[in-house]
């Protein structure tokens, strides 16, 4: 079975322009979670879909906003882009929304904004 | 507020001994526990998971250990080989919270030869 799949993997950005990141989940999965990870915070939760809801939000500016299609593919955006959004975006699916279900990641994108 | 610490950033320990990782939780809300390895230019990769009506439990080399009075838990890995050498993250969950991951910080790995 392929794994979590995220496009494209490397991109560079300019500050005050907007990025698409996608995401494609493991085939039978529903939920699709996203996580920034940088040097100084680690790794932080985004959001996460379910049946194409979002069932829970980190916090994050209003900037970064996601979706998800019937497919259940994703993708998040991020609008004004700074230099602060600088980071690996990380993509994981699970095969449901309840507490014991694991997560399984995708290689990430690495988003450089200059 | 960091709710997951993982205080040690890094552990070197000899090739067939055993690796200890620690991580400490401020949040009693959090009823689920996952260790996560993760090698450069990858995403994390899911090792092993204890519910907190558990304390223990195994999978061939990896063990996690649930102390919840402590709010503490550990990853022993043992016999500890090359390929272990990556960096492990310590994440909780809570049911209300579903799939949204609380992280630690991490700790680095590196098993010698």
């Amino acid at each position: 079975k392929a794994g979590v799949t995220q496009t494209p993997r490397y991109l560079i950005k300019t500050r005050g322009q907007q990025v698409t990141l996608s995401c494609s989940p493991i085939s039978g999965h529903r939920s699709v979670s996203w996580y920034q990870q940088t040097p100084g915070q680690g790794l932080q939760f985004l959001f996460e879909y379910f049946s194409e809801t979002q069932r829970n939000k980190g916090n994050f500016p209003g900037r970064f906003s996601g979706r998800q299609f019937s497919n259940s593919r994703s993708e998040m955006n991020v609008s004004t882009l700074e230099l602060g959004d600088s980071a690996l975006y990380l993509c994981a699916s699970s095969l449901g929304a309840g507490v014991s279900y694991e997560q399984y990641f995708g290689p990430g994108t690495r988003l450089t904004v200059t | 507020d960091q709710q997951v610490k993982q205080n040690s950033p890094s552990l070197s320990v000899q090739e067939g001994r055993i690796s200890i990782l620690n991580c400490d939780y401020t949040n009693s809300m959090f009823d689920y526990f996952l260790w996560y390895k993760k090698y450069p230019a990858e995403g994390p990769t899911f090792l092993i998971s204890i519910s907190s009506i558990k304390d223990k439990n195994e999978d061939g080399r990896f063990t996690v250990f649930l102390n919840k009075s402590a709010k503490h838990l550990s990853l022993h890995i043992v016999p500890s080989q090359p390929g272990d050498s990556a960096v492990y993250f310590c994440a909780a969950r809570y049911s209300q919270g579903a799939q949204k991951l609380v992280f630690g910080q991490g700790t680095r790995l590196t098993i010698n030869p």
